[in-house]
């Protein structure tokens, strides 16, 4: 079974820095998707940025970006100029390539707080 | 184009009780996915429905059902509730059975007294 850990249940980053959100998984497949997900105070969870496991190519979307390292089962997050509208839940989650369903499968969430 | 929507968006019931979710998906999708997010835990899977059919599930018992309708709406229904079904309920949609992204709902939040 696959699994996705994130290791920091908080981080906090000063508006206009940049953090960095990590996330590990486990997985036996060789090609599946990565993703993440914003749920702000509202709870609606937002795609923020996804992974095809088979391009090599970092992922960008404006302000966020990924480092995914394969072999090492890596995919953290970039967040740069950090914004206050950024602080929220952040989740990791996994998805396979093919199979029966399409599920997602989450980490536990860092929480971002965004400080003036 | 109109978003996922869930209704209602907070529900009290008490143990022993049913509930019936419900979700509509982003128009033009054809599949849901259904979440259930515990308190500080990320969403785990329950099962997703693809063509009014269930096309997956997840660890949950079986009073965990679903349906899902010719216009690709979705409802969860909870039977004989117990106090560890309080969370949040989230629903998805996708296309393709879900291959493409999925879109979620605001979700719903259930406490079981």
């Amino acid at each position: 079974a696959q699994t996705v850990t994130q290791s920091q249940p908080e981080m906090s980053v000063q508006e206009a820095e940049t953090v960095t959100l990590s996330c590990t998984y486990d997985t036996s497949e060789s090609d599946y998707y990565l993703f993440w997900y914003k749920q702000p105070p509202s709870r609606q969870m937002i795609l923020v940025i996804r992974q095809e496991a088979y391009k090599q190519q970092n992922a960008t979307e404006n302000r966020f970006s990924v480092n995914f390292q394969k072999a090492a089962k890596s995919f953290s997050l970039k967040i740069s100029d950090s914004q206050l509208g950024d602080a929220a839940m952040y989740f990791c989650a996994y998805r396979r390539l093919t199979g029966t369903a399409s599920k997602l499968t989450f980490g536990t969430g860092t929480r971002l707080q965004v400080t003036l | 184009e109109t978003g996922v929507t869930q209704s209602p968006t907070h529900l009290i019931k008490t143990r022993g009780q049913q509930v019936t979710l419900r979700c509509s998906s982003q128009s033009g999708h054809n599949t849901v996915s259904w979440y259930q997010q515990a308190l500080g835990q990320g969403p785990q899977f329950i099962f997703q429905y693809y063509r009014e059919e269930e096309n997956g599930r997840g660890n949950f018992p079986p009073r965990f059902s679903g349906l899902q309708f010719p216009n690709y709406s979705s409802e969860l229904n909870v039977n004989a509730l117990e106090l560890d079904d309080s969370a949040l309920y989230l629903c998805a949609s996708s296309d393709r059975g879900g291959w493409e992204t999925q879109y979620f709902g605001p979700g719903t939040r259930l406490l079981v007294l």
